[in-house]
């Protein structure tokens, strides 16, 4: 049982490219979100999704693409990469049963955008 | 919607001192509250979490945390700390009952600085 697990775990783009961060987890879980933390300002939701072919948007989605094909997989697009987007990002997966409830987060993607 | 505030961005303490990291949240419904820390270039761990019920809640390295209704506040606490410690720690809130589109809501952070 893996997790939530997010790949690259590190990421040097430059200003107008564009890229895909992954997240995948083997729990079954319907709800997946992404975060973006910065210093000072905590962890803030970019998009989340309720299941497969269900996505919405959270806090800050301005220059950022998701979709949810499978139950497992919730990648995260930059289509195109601006300094700003500089940020580490989480992504997490939500079990919603009893006493169990509660989130699990991926160790994160690093990003700088030069 | 519900929202965080995190008093203190940052908590310098002496080993072996008492600390307490404060929570506040707004919400016009009920909650489920949640504590996670971030030990250095790591992600988030779960440190405790108050769903239902007993309004203090414990972590297994000696953390606390008591909900409190009235004050829409929960605090976390430990008795003595240690080196160890050191970490951001993040208080985070949703709507309870399980919705399928809550959000969970985090605030911006208590850096906890454990001196020797």
């Amino acid at each position: 049982n893996a997790g939530v697990t997010q790949t690259p775990k590190f990421q040097v783009l430059k200003t107008g490219q564009s890229m895909t961060l992954q997240c995948a987890q083997d729990m079954n879980h319907e709800y997946m979100s992404w975060y973006r933390q910065d210093p000072g300002m905590g962890l803030r939701l970019i998009h989340y999704s309720v299941g497969a072919g269900i996505t919405d948007q959270g806090e800050v989605p301005n220059g950022y693409n998701v979709s949810r094909s499978t139950t497992e997989d919730f990648p995260l697009r930059l289509l195109s990469a601006a300094p700003s987007q500089t940020s580490v990002y989480f992504c997490a997966s939500r079990t919603g049963t009893g006493a169990n409830y509660g989130y699990t987060f991926g160790s994160g993607t690093r990003l700088t955008v030069v | 919607a519900q929202s965080v505030t995190q008093l203190d961005s940052q908590v310098p303490v002496f080993e072996e001192a008492p600390v307490e990291l404060r929570c506040n949240y707004s919400s016009s419904v009920s909650v489920y509250l949640f504590w996670y820390v971030q030990y250095p270039n790591q992600g988030l761990q779960l440190l405790l979490k108050y769903l239902s019920g007993s309004t203090l809640v414990e972590s297994i390295n000696g953390f606390e945390a008591e909900f409190n209704k009235s004050q829409t506040s929960f605090h976390l606490r430990k008795p003595s700390v240690h080196i160890s410690d050191t970490a951001e720690y993040f208080c985070a809130v949703t709507l309870s009952g399980g919705g399928s589109n809550y959000k969970l809501t985090f605030g911006k952070g208590t850096l906890l600085t454990v001196n020797p």
